[in-house]
């Protein structure tokens, strides 16, 4: 069974400032880790993914995270944000050897950019 | 059509009512799921279609919720004897392989009175 961690609830940052999400995670196997945007009434958006390889992951909207194996974490970064990333950001995880690769989320983060 | 669409997106209801959600995948995408977005619960998994295999229903909250998959596509999600507490956002989402990227539909708002 997994767990997802995602430490702070909400973050209000100033429009152009950086931010990083935290993202914990708690396996007994080896994981699949994504990173999620769901804007006001709209349904999940996939950012980015983290599967294998290297793990710093680049995805949409100048979006990247990072996999830290030893700390067991996945925190999303943006370097400048935008009003328009105002939105709810969910971390998942999903099981590498498992048959149904369901989703397993976190309870997420409300990102608002203040202008 | 271009992605996961559900139906309807606002259903409103009396305790103890039946009700039917209804997802459509994206176009020969095998794999569908149901998830349940809640207040208190957070995003939960529900159950898993894979073309023809038995469904993984181990995140069934209770034997009032059932899902089938009709021709390896359409979905309906299943509700019987509604309870408060099934007030949610119920996402359904597809994949065109087993770990695959997951595509969402908007949801369906249920609200039960």
């Amino acid at each position: 069974a997994q767990s997802v961690t995602q430490l702070d609830s909400q973050v209000p940052v100033f429009e152009e400032a950086p931010v990083e999400l935290r993202c914990n995670y708690s396996s007994s196997v080896s994981v699949y880790l994504f990173w999620y945007v769901q804007y006001p009434n709209q349904g999940l958006q996939l950012l980015l993914k983290y599967l294998s390889g290297s793990t710093l992951v680049k995805g949409i909207n100048g979006f990247e995270a990072e996999f830290n194996k030893s700390q067991t974490s996945f925190h999303l970064r943006k370097p400048s944000v935008h009003i328009s990333d105002t939105a709810e950001y969910f971390c998942a995880v999903s099981d590498r050897r498992g048959s149904a690769r369901q989703l397993t989320f976190g309870s997420g983060t409300q990102l608002t950019v203040l202008p | 059509g271009a992605g996961v669409s559900q139906s309807p997106s606002n259903k409103v209801t009396e305790k103890g009512k039946d009700v039917e959600l209804r997802c459509d995948p994206i176009s020969g995408h095998t794999a569908l799921y149901w998830y349940r977005q809640s207040l208190g619960q957070g995003l939960e998994f529900l159950i898993y279609f894979q073309g023809n295999s038995a469904p993984d229903k181990s995140g069934l909250p209770s034997d009032r919720f059932s899902a089938e998959r009709t021709g390896g596509s359409v979905s309906t999600l299943t509700i019987q004897r509604t309870q408060q507490e099934d007030s949610a956002v119920y996402l359904c989402a597809s994949s065109s392989r087993v770990g695959g990227e997951q595509f969402f539909g908007p949801g369906t708002r249920l609200t039960v009175l």
